[in-house]
């Protein structure tokens, strides 16, 4: 079973509001993965972390998302100025090495109205 | 657009039956796995089959792979009630090592 620690579980904001997420890896796990999982069920990468070091990002990530791994800290995801579009499930995922097994958090589900 | 698709959409069996979930695909792999998602819960992988294997099995899962078609199984026997969920198969893309999931099959066990 994942230990993979998400917070909060939902979150409701309004458009152009600041939505913050939060996750703890499992101990021991260096590699953070960041996924949006819409209604219709698909996946979108966001961005990996190796420690607190960004391995990959996509181009939405670079504009109204941020985030950090830093040192004995949770992991967070921002979006600066939510839009309707982000309301979706934010998957927090830790492996041990980026090629290894991800292990995912039980999501954050943020709505924006 | 996805990498994977999984067929069928949904499906509901009993509880003892056995049901089979697809999954095509239209890259190269390495490795194409498995995972289960139950309401509330992240994805949970449930097996790893890799490009040179032909089957895989792991309790009441089996799953297969045939990388001439690009199609992938995965069978469960002696469904229970909590085997409800959504299936997905995945994927690892070269991009950062994300993973690439199907569409999902939702499969539904009744008493």
């Amino acid at each position: 079973n994942s230990k993979v620690i998400q917070t909060p579980r939902y979150l409701v904001k309004g458009q152009g509001q600041k939505a913050k997420m939060r996750c703890i890896p499992e101990k021991g796990h260096p590699v953070v993965f960041w996924y949006q999982q819409n209604k219709n069920n698909e996946f979108k990468f966001l961005i990996n972390f190796q420690n607190q070091e960004v391995l990959q990002q996509i181009d939405m990530t670079e504009k109204r998302f941020s985030a950090e791994c830093p040192s004995n800290s949770p992991c967070s995801l921002e979006i600066q100025s939510s839009e309707a579009g982000d309301s979706a499930l934010y998957l927090c995922a830790s492996s041990l090495g980026v090629q290894d097994t991800q292990y995912f958090g039980p999501g954050t589900r943020l709505l924006v109205l | 657009s996805q990498l994977a698709e999984e067929n069928p959409w949904a499906l509901s069996v009993h509880e003892g039956e056995s049901v089979t979930v697809n999954c095509s695909y239209k890259t190269s792999i390495t490795a194409l796995q498995w995972y289960r998602q139950k309401s509330g819960e992240g994805p949970a992988q449930l097996i790893l089959i890799r490009s040179n294997e032909r089957e895989k099995r792991n309790g009441r899962l089996r799953a297969t792979l045939d990388t001439s078609s690009q199609s992938s199984s995965l069978s469960i026997t002696a469904t229970r009630c909590e085997d409800t969920a959504v299936y997905f198969c995945a994927t690892e893309t070269g991009f950062a090592s994300a993973l690439t999931f199907g569409s999902g099959t939702k499969v539904i066990v009744l008493p």
